[in-house]
């Protein structure tokens, strides 16, 4: 089955660190990746998507993502965390290509100490 | 300024009543989708919704939810006769015909079944 892995649940950083938050997916055909924030009692933002071509992909708030088709993998990463990224993550693939559902992670839930 | 708004933000009802969740676009979208999340889970895909019918769901959406567009703009998912096991945050998503592949988020309305 198609499946989205976030193997860590909840993780603390301190502000200024640097950050990794890791994604798998299963395997199969190289689908469209996605990674969403979401701060408390708001919305699923975009963080940054990758469909195709460079596998480094640049997306707001200083976030990156490398996609790695080798180990199916999309991990997200920011080189200096600020307090205000503190919230919940989640990545996201769309199996079908044609954008009718994405798949989600369970989510990484990110606190940031001062 | 948010692409969608779902009313309302937190729903208390009844086992066995119907509860009836809006979305609410603020720009012209073409494909409707709405997620749940159980807390402490992951986020599920539901159903998406495009020219006014479904285009794909999933095996929770069951024959107790429904979808519609009634006046062509607000969103719906109607639950017949809640059970306890539908608390959940449901979210919708909208994709506009442009963004390839980009799902904007609602915040969400927590739906809490006593």
């Amino acid at each position: 089955a198609q499946s989205v892995t976030q193997p860590d649940i909840h993780i603390t950083v301190s502000e200024g660190a640097s950050l990794e938050l890791r994604c798998n997916y299963s395997y199969g055909a190289t689908p469209y990746l996605f990674w969403y924030v979401q701060s408390p009692g708001q919305g699923l933002q975009l963080l940054l998507k990758y469909f195709s071509g460079d596998t480094l992909v640049q997306g707001i708030k200083g976030f990156e993502a490398e996609f790695k088709r080798s180990q199916s993998s999309f991990n997200l990463r920011k080189p200096s965390v600020h307090w205000s990224d503190a919230a919940e993550y989640f990545c996201a693939v769309d199996y079908t290509g044609t954008a009718s559902k994405l798949t989600f992670g369970t989510g990484t839930r990110l606190q940031v100490t001062l | 300024e948010p692409e969608v708004t779902q009313t309302p933000s937190h729903q208390v009802t009844q086992m066995g009543q119907e509860v009836i969740l809006r979305c609410v676009p603020i720009s012209n979208h073409l494909y409707f989708y709405w997620y749940r999340q159980i807390l402490g889970q992951k986020v599920e895909f539901l159903v998406s919704f495009y020219n006014n019918e479904i285009s794909e769901k999933s095996e929770i959406f069951d024959d107790q939810f429904s979808v519609e567009r009634p006046d062509g703009s607000n969103f719906t998912l109607k639950i017949r006769s809640t059970k306890l096991e539908d608390s959940a945050m449901y979210f919708c998503a909208l994709k506009r015909e442009s963004s390839y592949n980009e799902q904007f988020f609602g915040p969400g309305t927590r739906l809490t079944v006593l």
